[in-house]
């Protein structure tokens, strides 16, 4: 099993600009979450999803959409990138009844120009 | 002020000490705890869950005080291979949509 992937694994984007990340996960979990991680911040939820076809907010979801069309696939949208926005995401899902435990993508390091 | 509080560090400490990290949580309602490792630009792991009565594993143990909101790792005979950050991560609910992590405390075993 690869467990959780992310693509691409770094991006420069131009203010503006517009991209999605992709994540994918071959464990067959109900769950998944984009996050964000900044320097001397905890990880921040974005958004989630509870199962194919459903996404909710989390903490900090301006400026990003998503999408959970395929069960294995959780993709999020920056539609018009800023500055705020370098970062590193991660993505992440979890089984159903198994809530302490998330399974992580190695990271997306996005830098906002 | 934070929902999750951790010691900044960097925690530099000589192989075979022990160092304690602390962590403390602002809203009384959480109902799980748990410590993820995240080592240099790597993605955070699960390490251990934290239990009311305590709990131990090999060479970590935890604690949890849910009167002081106050949760605490004890690291014993450090190990180079432990140099990682530590992200305190407190669940606010049952269903795992509400975690919420610390900004994690570094540590450095040095040789």
């Amino acid at each position: 099993n690869a467990g959780v992937t992310q693509t691409p694994k770094f991006r420069v984007l131009k203010t503006g600009q517009s991209m999605t990340l992709l994540c994918a996960q071959d464990m067959n979990h109900e769950y998944m979450y984009w996050y964000r991680q900044d320097p001397g911040m905890g990880l921040r939820l974005i958004h989630y999803s509870v199962g194919e076809g459903t996404t909710a907010k989390g903490e900090v979801p301006d400026g990003y959409n998503v999408s959970r069309l395929k069960k294995q696939n959780f993709l999020l949208g920056l539609e018009s990138a800023a500055p705020s926005q370098t970062s590193v995401y991660f993505c992440a899902s979890r089984p159903a009844g198994r809530e302490y435990e998330q399974y992580f993508g190695p990271g997306t390091r996005l830098t906002v120009t | 002020r934070k929902e999750v509080e951790q010691d900044p560090g960097p925690f530099n400490v000589p192989e075979g000490a022990t160092v304690a990290f602390n962590c403390t949580y602002s809203n009384s309602a959480s109902q799980s705890f748990f410590w993820y490792r995240q080592d240099c630009r790597k993605e955070p792991k699960l390490l251990m869950s934290v239990y009311s009565s305590g709990n131990e594993d090999g060479r970590f143990t935890a604690q949890l005080n849910r009167a002081s909101q106050y949760i605490s790792l004890l690291i014993r005979d450090s190990k180079l291979s432990d140099s990682a950050t530590y992200l305190c991560v407190v669940n606010r609910d049952n269903y795992g949509q509400n975690f919420v992590f610390g900004p994690g405390t570094r540590l450095s075993v040095l040789p």
